[in-house]
């Protein structure tokens, strides 16, 4: 089955720019799609199709995608940014979707 | 705008059935263009989708590999809301479980509130 590749953990100042990853086999054919997740609180939709923002989510969030990598990055960091991110994408040859394993994203 | 609640216990015991509802309202559990899934999260397997039902002139089911021989999910039409059996639980399906929609083959949006299930005696 497809597998996605994420670091476990990324940090970043505040005010800096965070670039967290997402490899996978060919991901640049793929659409990617990304979500935040704060303690407690259930994942919320940040990016979709590699690069679109839900209404709602700041442009401080942006997404690309090419080769084995896609790359979920978040400009001018806050405090509140500090969750856990996922990538996921759906894998055609089992139709089912996969999910990323997940990044800790810490703003020292 | 869509918003999903869920309902259902947070303690099953071993060998017994793990069952949670999710109701849906701002759409149609009936929808032509949705999907109604269920994922969940823990240390060990991160997020990991479940499966989903989902309306295209007839019912659709569709469910993960790792859980497909234990698991069912059924919509209710006249209460706008779909549920989750997992049958025969053990500590391994401890987690968080969410409810959530999609179309077909994309993304997720929205989650609902999220049920922390334990599998314990």
């Amino acid at each position: 089955s497809y597998v996605l590749t994420q670091p476990p953990s990324v940090s970043v100042a505040p005010g800096q720019t965070a670039g967290i990853t997402c490899g996978g086999n060919n991901i640049g054919s793929k659409s990617v799609h990304w979500y935040q997740q704060k303690p407690g609180l259930a994942p919320v939709l940040v990016v979709y199709d590699d690069r679109d923002r839900p209404s709602g989510i700041p442009e401080r969030f942006s997404g690309s995608n090419s080769g084995n990598t896609a790359t979920l990055t978040i400009s001018r960091v806050e405090a509140g940014d500090e969750a856990d991110y996922y990538c996921q994408v759906w894998d055609r040859t089992s139709d089912h979707p996969v999910f990323g394993g997940g990044t800790k994203l810490t703003v020292l | 705008q869509v918003q999903l609640q869920q309902s259902g216990p947070g303690l099953v015991k071993p060998s017994q059935t793990l069952s949670l509802t999710c109701a849906i309202s701002g759409d149609s559990v009936s929808s032509n263009s949705a999907a109604w899934n269920w994922i969940r999260l823990s240390p060990s397997r991160g997020l990991e989708w479940l499966g989903r039902t989902y309306f295209r002139s007839k019912w659709y089911n569709d469910y993960a590999v790792s859980v497909k021989s234990r698991i069912s999910i059924n919509p209710d039409t006249a209460k706008n809301q779909f549920s989750l059996q997992l049958n025969s639980v053990t500590p391994e399906d401890t987690a968080v479980y969410y409810c959530a929609r999609s179309s077909v083959a994309v993304w997720f949006d929205p989650w609902g509130q999220g049920t922390l299930v334990t599998v314990s005696s």
